[in-house]
C-alpha cells in the first residue's frame, strides 16, 4: 500500500522560496500522477500541480508563474519549490498521488508557515 | 471559470442520514469525487466516480448525481462521522477543482 510523506521547511521567509519533498513508499512512482495540493488552516483545498512519471507536469494557472515540481525516480521523491512566497502562501501542503481524476492516497500534510 | 457550491455545514442525530450536496453547472456529466477530512487529519477519498467507493469505505457512504447537483449520503451516522466533505471535478479547463467543503456536526 503506497504511502506519501512530507518534509521541508515549515518556516520560510517571506520572498523567499518554499522547498518541500514527498517520499512515496510502499510503491513505484510509476504509472500514476504525483500532485501538490494547499489548504490554508481553516479554509479550503487548492490544487497547486502534479508530475508524471515521465516528468511532464502541469500547474494551476493561478500559481503557475512560480512553481515547479521536480521527480527523483531514483529517490522515489517528488519536489515542490514555489518561489517569491508570501503571508498568502502560509497553507498545510498536501502531496498526493493520482491515477484517475481523484487523489488517492494523501500524505499527512506539513505546516509551511511564511514570515515577514 | 467552473464553481462548486456546497453548504457550509449539515447537522444530523446519530443514526439518521446526512445528505450533503455539491453543486455546479452540468455537474451530472462529469466525474464527481468526495473526501473525508476529519480534524487534524489530511482528506480521505470516500467516493470515486460518483458512486464508486474505495476498499475499506463502508457501504454507508454512498454517491449520487443528478444534473446540477451531486450528493454524497451516509446513512446510519455515527459520531467518527464528523468531519469536514469535500467534493472534487476537473473544472473547465480540465484542472483538478474543490468544493468549499461542508462541516458534517453529529448532534
Amino acid at each position: 500500500q503506497v504511502q506519501l510523506q512530507e518534509s521541508g521547511a515549515g518556516l520560510v521567509t517571506s520572498s523567499e522560496t518554499l522547498s518541500l519533498t514527498c517520499s512515496v513508499s510502499g510503491g513505484s512512482l510509476s504509472g500514476y500522477f504525483w500532485n501538490w495540493i494547499r489548504q490554508p488552516p481553516g479554509m479550503g483545498l487548492e490544487w497547486i500541480g502534479h508530475i508524471s512519471y515521465s516528468g511532464n507536469t502541469k500547474y494551476n494557472p493561478s500559481l503557475k508563474s512560480r512553481v515547479t515540481i521536480s521527480l527523483d525516480t531514483s529517490k522515489n521523491h517528488f519536489s515542490l519549490k514555489l518561489t517569491s512566497v508570501t503571508a498568502a502562501d502560509s497553507a498545510i501542503y498536501y502531496c498526493a498521488k493520482s491515477g484517475g481524476s481523484w487523489f488517492d492516497p494523501w500524505g499527512q500534510g506539513t505546516l509551511v508557515t511564511v514570515s515577514s | 471559470s467552473y464553481v462548486l457550491t456546497q453548504p457550509p455545514s449539515v447537522s444530523v442525530a446519530p443514526g439518521q442520514t446526512a445528505r450533503i450536496t455539491c453543486g455546479g453547472n452540468n455537474i451530472g456529466y462529469k466525474g464527481v469525487h468526495w473526501y473525508q477530512q476529519r480534524p487534524g487529519q489530511a482528506p480521505v477519498l470516500v467516493v470515486y466516480d460518483n458512486t464508486d467507493r474505495p476498499s475499506g469505505i463502508p457501504e454507508r457512504f454512498s454517491g449520487s448525481s443528478s444534473v446540477n447537483t451531486a450528493t454524497l449520503t451516509i446513512s446510519r451516522v455515527e459520531a467518527g462521522d464528523e468531519a469536514d466533505y469535500f467534493c472534487q471535478v476537473r473544472g473547465s479547463t480540465g484542472d483538478p477543482l474543490f468544493g468549499g467543503g461542508t462541516n458534517l456536526t453529529v448532534l
